[in-house]
């Protein structure tokens, strides 16, 4: 079985500032784990994935996470925080080898302040 | 490159009618995925599609609810008869061959039942 755990349901930071996102995950096997970002009345789009090679992954908008086995954890963060950064995020897992399903985490949602 | 694509972006029916969604996946893709979102329930997965062939149905609410993909090109999601409490956005998503290959979502059809 497998799952993710977002430990804020909303985080807000002044632009300008850094972003934490916290996730932790739980998997029986090697999981395939991504973050996704929902803006308002979108679909998600994927801003990165890591999938078992290097453990700090760079992605889209100036994002990067970092997967730490030993904590079972896959945080998002970001320097320095832009309005347009302002939506929903998702933490995914998904077991890597043939299953296609994944899990997602309830979201956080990030508010930027002016 | 078109992503996924959608339609309608909105439906508004009454009880009782049939309503068809209607999914494009990302030419190449062979895997087609359909989701549900809501407040109260987040993200759900009701089907998946690998080649055409429907893999996973156990997230299909009720026998209401029905998926079809004819193409490696097109899929719809039927609900008859339609209710109130299956509002909710719509979302189809498709991903490539590699079960590790992140998967592109639409942008989603907003459906409410009256």
């Amino acid at each position: 079985a497998q799952s993710v755990t977002q430990l804020d349901s909303h985080v807000s930071v002044s632009e300008g500032t850094p972003v934490l996102l916290r996730c932790n995950y739980s998997s029986s096997y090697s999981p395939s784990l991504f973050w996704y970002v929902q803006h308002p009345n979108k679909g998600l789009q994927l801003l990165l994935k890591y999938t078992s090679a290097a453990t700090l992954v760079k992605g889209i908008n100036g994002f990067e996470a970092e997967f730490k086995k030993s904590e079972t954890s896959f945080h998002l963060t970001k320097p320095s925080a832009h309005m347009s950064d302002a939506a929903e995020y998702f933490c995914v897992v998904s077991v890597s080898f043939g299953n296609e399903k994944l899990t997602f985490g309830t979201g956080t949602r990030l508010t930027i302040i002016p | 490159d078109a992503g996924v694509i959608q339609s309608p972006r909105h439906e508004v029916t009454e009880m009782g009618q049939e309503v068809t969604l209607r999914c494009k996946p990302i030419s190449g893709h062979n895997s087609l995925f359909w989701y549900r979102q809501t407040m109260m329930r987040g993200l759900e997965l009701l089907i998946y599609f690998n080649n055409n062939v429907p893999i996973d149905d156990s997230g299909m609410p009720e026998d209401r609810f029905s998926a079809k993909m004819p193409n490696a090109s097109f899929s719809t999601l039927k609900i008859q008869p339609s209710e109130p409490r299956d509002s909710a956005v719509y979302f189809c998503a498709s991903s490539g061959r590699n079960s590790n290959q992140p998967q592109h979502f639409g942008d989603g059809t907003r459906l409410s039942i009256l």
